[in-house]
């Protein structure tokens, strides 16, 4: 089965803090791609970051980079100097090459002030 | 372009009355998805299309569920007949390439009352 498992449903951290969202998943293809997506409430889905599964490089977008480890299906993201704005849900997903895409129950940020 | 457009944003409805969701996706995308969205389960896909044709249906719940996709530009999710534990938000989302971002519509929030 091709699933995605987030395990913390609620998170805070700190403005100007560091956090690390996790994220294990399941499949048994070897070419697929990972994401991770926010969603604020205003219900719009946003991609935050992508990874390649072929690439061992961390993929890295300005405050939010991740920590990719094949062997162990693990896609955990970590958000460095949290802002206000980066209050939201936040869904890590998988995408295989017969486009099945599947994502994760979400975890809820709160950055405090 | 418009990006992926659902109609409509919102929809209440009796138990027991048919629904039917709306979703245009991107134009050249070939990949179409459906997701249902709750706090209990996260964003469940319950089917997609790969050039108008389903792939996997294996997410739809119920045989109250159907989903069609008569052509690139049109797809729909209907419901017949409606019950209370149906009501959550419904996300269309449409991909040109497994390795590319998958666009979401606004999502249809539906109530079953």
């Amino acid at each position: 089965a091709q699933t995605v498992t987030q395990s913390q449903p609620e998170m805070s951290v700190q403005e100007a803090e560091t956090v690390t969202l996790s994220c294990t998943y399941d499949t048994s293809e070897s070419n697929y791609y990972l994401f991770w997506y926010k969603q604020p409430p205003s219900r719009q889905m946003i991609l935050v970051i992508r990874q390649e599964a072929y690439k061992q490089q961390n993929a890295t977008e300005n405050r939010f980079s991740v920590n990719f480890q094949k062997a162990a299906k693990s896609f955990s993201l970590k958000i460095s100097d949290s802002q206000l704005g980066d209050t939201a849900m936040y869904f890590c997903a998988f995408i295989l090459n017969n486009n099945d895409m599947r994502f994760g129950a979400g975890t809820r940020l709160t950055v405090k002030p | 372009d418009a990006g992926v457009i659902q109609s409509p944003r919102h929809e209440v409805t009796e138990m027991g009355q048919e629904v039917t969701l709306r979703c245009k996706p991107i134009s050249g995308h070939n990949s179409l998805f459906w997701y249902r969205q709750t706090m209990m389960r996260g964003l469940e896909l319950l089917i997609y299309f790969n050039n108008n044709v389903p792939i996997d249906d294996s997410g739809m719940p119920e045989d109250r569920f159907s989903a069609k996709m008569p052509n690139a530009s049109f797809s729909t999710l209907k419901i017949q007949p409606s019950e209370p534990r149906d009501s959550a938000v419904y996300f269309c989302a449409s991909t040109r390439r497994f390795n590319t971002e998958a666009f979401f519509g606004q999502g249809t929030r539906l109530t079953v009352v």
